[in-house]
């Protein structure tokens, strides 16, 4: 069975950091794209970052540019998603989600709260 | 305000057809396939119809995908009452290099 579980979210002070992770199980991991895809407080989904099989191809969407990092370690089945410079717009349930959106993302982690308040 | 636009709302009554539409454009929906996910309240999203427009196992063939030019639509037959739940678009965008999502819609079985 496919599982993809977030861990590493919570509550933080605007301009903080904080570090996403999610362990993968029941597939091959290091033979697909992965991606993050947020949810605001009651608010449509939005995709925020994606990366290739051996982590050499990264793509963000332009309002995280510059302060989110997506990476992977695919001996220990993980994606990562490293969030510095946070701010209020950032608050949101962080999913984790197999592939790239190309086609389609056919997993979902159950998601983790980020908090950014002060 | 995202680049694939969907009806905030839709309703049925059980047994009923209901369509959510999803609009885009020639960069996304007009060159690309089309994705359809359901997201029951308080759970993580789910896929309901793939890029290929098929079901992934588990998935009723009650739901159905169709793209015509820059617009796609998913199909809900035989309507019930745990349908009712928030549904979203997906379609890789070209000029902005990544997937977009429709805004959602979200779906109240009467």
């Amino acid at each position: 069975e496919v599982q993809l579980a977030e861990s590493g979210g919570g509550l933080v002070q605007p301009g903080g950091s904080l570090r996403l992770s999610c362990t993968a199980s029941g597939f091959t991991f290091n033979t697909y794209w992965m991606s993050w895809v947020r949810q605001a407080p009651g608010k449509g989904l939005e995709w925020v970052a994606n990366i290739n099989q051996d982590g050499s191809e990264k793509y963000y969407v332009d309002s995280v540019k510059g302060r989110f990092t997506i990476s992977r370690d695919n001996a220990k089945n993980s994606l990562y998603l490293q969030m510095n410079s946070l701010q209020a717009e950032d608050t949101a349930v962080f999913y984790c989600a197999r592939g790239r959106g190309y086609y389609s993302f056919d997993q979902w982690g159950q998601g983790i709260l980020v908090t950014v308040s002060s | 305000q995202s680049v694939l636009t969907q009806p905030p709302s839709a309703s049925g009554t059980p047994g009923q057809r209901v369509t959510i539409s999803c609009s885009g454009g020639s960069s996304n929906i007009g060159s690309k396939t089309v994705s359809w996910y359901q997201q029951l309240p308080r759970t993580a999203p789910k896929l309901l119809i793939n890029s290929k427009n098929q079901r992934p196992s588990g998935v009723p063939d009650r739901f159905s995908g169709s793209k015509s030019g820059t617009s796609a639509s998913l199909a809900i037959s035989g309507l019930q009452s745990e349908d009712e739940a928030d549904y979203y678009c997906v379609a890789w965008d070209d000029s902005l290099k990544g997937p977009v999502f429709g805004g959602g819609t979200k779906l109240t079985v009467l």
